[in-house]
């Protein structure tokens, strides 16, 4: 099994709706990290959470909203979804180094 | 602003010849350096990282880095057709946030 899941992995959405993106992980890291990849822009960092009760916001949070249910689990929701919000989303995790990340499949969303 | 740059490519080698990726950065307060490859529509994975001037081997990758320039570079020797793909250069700061660049898409050619 994958140490890093997210769901869904495609989704399609009119703008205006509100959606959630999940991730989970079963390599007991602390640290977990959304990010949204784009043509040309490359990985952006959205929100990050060192432990369930420590959330960050990254470089490009407006828009979005996350919740850290568990130190396994972390969410990301677009409360009322936009066109430019399209993009291939990550979620990450990483050790209490931080010496590397491991990356969940990625959700590829649309916004039409 | 933190910036990560990379040169977009596409970078095309003969299979068997060494590949080489640039990678600058802004913040002279970058502690930790990381390459990524990224298969096309795939997670990126970690290849190597670095946090010392001065070059790194495993097997056929080598990191180089250059704090004073500002530079951090990845070497391939041997390239093999499976290693196509985008490379992206990460920069890593105080508190374990991290910077991408756009990643450089490498080709190589059998």
């Amino acid at each position: 099994d994958a140490d890093v899941t997210q769901t869904p992995r495609n989704r399609i959405t009119k703008t205006g709706k509100r959606i959630m993106l999940e991730c989970s992980q079963t390599k007991g890291h602390d640290r977990m990290y959304w990010y949204r990849q784009d043509p040309g822009l490359g990985l952006r960092l959205i929100y990050y959470s060192f432990d369930v009760k420590d959330i960050n916001k990254g470089e490009i949070s407006d828009g979005y909203s996350v919740s850290r249910q568990a130190q396994a689990k972390f969410s990301l929701s677009l409360e009322s979804a936009i066109p430019n919000q399209t993009a291939l989303y990550f979620c990450a995790t990483s050790d209490l180094q931080g010496y590397e990340q491991y990356f969940g499949p990625g959700t590829r969303l649309t916004v039409t | 602003q933190k910036e990560v740059e990379q040169n977009s490519g596409p970078l095309s080698v003969p299979e068997g010849a060494i590949a080489s990726l640039n990678c600058t950065y802004s913040d002279r307060g970058s502690q930790s350096f990381f390459w990524y490859r990224q298969y096309s529509g795939k997670s990126p994975e970690l290849i190597m990282f670095i946090y010392s001037n001065g070059d790194k081997e495993d097997g056929r990758f080598t990191a180089q880095l250059n704090k004073a320039s500002q530079y951090v570079s990845l070497l391939i020797r041997d390239s093999q057709p499976s290693d196509s793909a985008t490379y992206l250069c990460a920069v890593g700061y105080t508190g374990n946030q991290f910077y991408f660049g756009t990643g450089t898409s490498l080709t190589v050619i059998p």
